[in-house]
């Protein structure tokens, strides 16, 4: 089955710092990626639909130029949470669609992201 | 605004019963729907799709309904085992862009 990776599985930063996380689609290309996060004991939340080729679009409320998501091929995407605060301690992750298989989605397993 | 509903309390089923988590969604009509499986810590993992045309689904264990009049799918475990303990996600979509719109998820125990 299709397989997505992402990295690193945990994170701890300074306040003010900036993370990036990388979801890779490892046995498939994903024209289409998304970013979710997710608070515990909470539902899944889209933070951005990523297309391979060009900008992000992102969900309202999610500030663009502080989650920054590059899609550079089609099986690399890549979100930079920039000038991280505790309040953006979450579990990020990413999923994949992969074209040939139909409306489902892949999930890598996640990243625990803590700014202390 | 579109809304999912699940049920919010863990659900607690002897090893070997049939469990059945409920999905109810409001105010559109998702082309097909998908049922996810989450483990703690982890991502989701991909179970069942059906679509709007499909009354039923089944996968092994699984089976899935899907009932566009009462807005609900169904989920159903037959034959339980303790391995299938996990928060299960409910998620309907439209067609178009491939967004899912997701449930909070039903958190199912099964005891020995």
């Amino acid at each position: 089955g299709a397989v997505v990776s992402q990295h690193p599985s945990w994170v701890i930063c300074k306040s003010g710092t900036s993370v990036k996380i990388e979801c890779r689609s490892l046995d498939f290309q994903a024209t289409t990626m998304f970013w979710y996060r997710q608070f515990p004991k909470q539902s899944l939340m889209l933070m951005a639909t990523s297309n391979e080729g060009s900008k992000a679009t992102y969900e309202q409320g999610v500030e663009k130029d502080k989650f920054l998501i590059n899609h550079a091929s089609l099986t690399l995407s890549t979100l930079t949470v920039t000038s991280a605060h505790p309040e953006d301690s979450s579990f990020y992750i990413c999923s994949a669609r992969d074209p040939s298989s139909g409306y489902e989605q892949y999930f890598g397993p996640g990243t625990r992201l803590t700014v202390t | 605004s579109q809304k999912i509903e699940q049920n919010s309390e863990a659900l607690n089923i002897q090893e070997g019963k049939t469990a059945t988590l409920t999905c109810n969604y409001t105010n559109y009509s998702p082309a097909y729907l998908q049922w996810y499986r989450q483990d703690p810590g982890r991502g989701p993992v991909f179970l069942l799709l059906i679509r709007e045309n499909e009354k039923e689904k089944r996968k092994e264990r699984l089976k899935v309904t899907f009932d566009t009049t009462l807005k609900q799918s169904l989920f159903h475990i037959t034959a339980s085992q303790p391995a299938d303990s996990a928060t299960y996600l409910c998620a309907p979509s439209l067609d178009s862009n491939y967004q899912l719109i997701w449930g909070a998820g039903t958190k199912l125990i099964i005891k020995p």
